[in-house]
C-alpha cells in the first residue's frame, strides 16, 4: 500500500517551454501532497504544499507564477514549471500523505528535469 | 528557523553497526523521520520518532531526545545494499505538517 507514482520520470525539453509533471496517489486518496527539489547531492527543499480542491501554499523563494501547481482530485496533483531555463534542471519529487496530522509522507519516484 | 545537521559521509563495513547522527533546531517541532534514499531514487521510509527514546524495527533503529535536540539511526548487520543517502527530516508543525529535511549522510558499505 501507500503507492505515489510520477510520470514522466525522465523530460528533457527547450529553454522557454513549458513541463507538466503528475503525481499520483495509486491506492490511498492523499488529502495533502507536497512538492520537493532536490539537486545534486544536496537535500529535498520543499517547494510548495498542496491540498485537494484548494490554492498551492508556496515556501518563500518559490515563484508561484513559475511552478503552478494544481490539486484537482484527492489521487492527482500537477506540476507545471512554465517558461523553464537552465536553472530549473533539478529532480522534482512529490510525496502524497492521508491526513493533516503527523501521518508518513510516502515519495512518488521522481521526475528528471534537463532543461536544454 | 530551521536547521538540521548530519555528517556529510560515512563508511563502515559489512556486517558492522554504524550510528547516524542528526540534531536538529526547529520550531514548532512535531516529531522527526529517516528517509533512505539511493541516488536517482526517491526516499523510502524508514521510521518516525515522536516520543523520546528508541523504536526498533528489524536491523534498524531510530533514537530521539527532544530535550536535546538529537536523534539517531542506528544500522546493524550492514548489507552492501545499505549504501545510500539517509536523510533526516524534522516534522514542522505549520497546520500542514511539513518536513523540513536535513543534507542526508551518505553511507558507503564496503565489502
Amino acid at each position: 500500500g501507500a503507492v505515489v507514482s510520477q510520470h514522466p520520470s525522465r523530460v528533457i525539453c527547450k529553454s522557454g517551454t513549458s513541463v507538466k509533471i503528475e503525481c499520483r496517489s495509486l491506492d490511498f486518496q492523499a488529502t495533502t501532497m507536497f512538492w520537493y527539489r532536490q539537486f545534486p547531492k544536496q537535500s529535498l527543499m520543499l517547494m510548495a504544499t498542496s491540498n485537494e480542491g484548494s490554492k498551492a501554499t508556496y515556501e518563500q523563494g518559490v515563484e508561484k507564477d513559475k511552478f503552478l501547481i494544481n490539486h484537482a482530485s484527492l489521487t492527482l496533483s500537477t506540476l507545471t514549471v512554465t517558461s523553464a531555463h537552465p536553472e530549473d534542471s533539478s529532480f522534482y519529487i512529490c510525496s502524497a500523505k492521508t491526513g493533516t496530522g503527523t501521518d508518513t509522507q510516502y515519495f512518488g519516484p521522481g521526475t528528471r528535469l534537463t532543461v536544454l | 528557523g530551521q536547521n538540521i545537521d548530519q555528517p556529510t559521509e560515512m563508511t563502515a563495513t559489512e556486517g558492522a553497526i554504524v550510528q547516524i547522527n542528526c540534531t536538529y533546531q526547529t520550531s514548532g517541532f512535531n516529531g522527526l523521520f529517516w528517509y533512505q534514499q539511493h541516488a536517482g531514487e526517491a526516499p523510502t521510509f524508514l521510521s518516525y520518532n515522536v516520543l523520546d527514546g528508541l523504536e526498533e524495527k528489524g536491523r534498524f533503529s531510530s533514537f530521539l531526545s527532544r530535550s536535546k535536540g538529537y536523534s539517531y539511526l542506528l544500522l546493524k548487520e550492514l548489507q552492501m545494499k545499505d549504501s545510500a543517502s539517509y536523510l533526516c527530516a524534522a516534522v514542522r508543525s505549520t497546520g500542514f505538517q511539513k518536513l523540513v529535511f536535513g543534507t542526508g549522510t551518505r553511507l558507503l558499505v564496503s565489502p
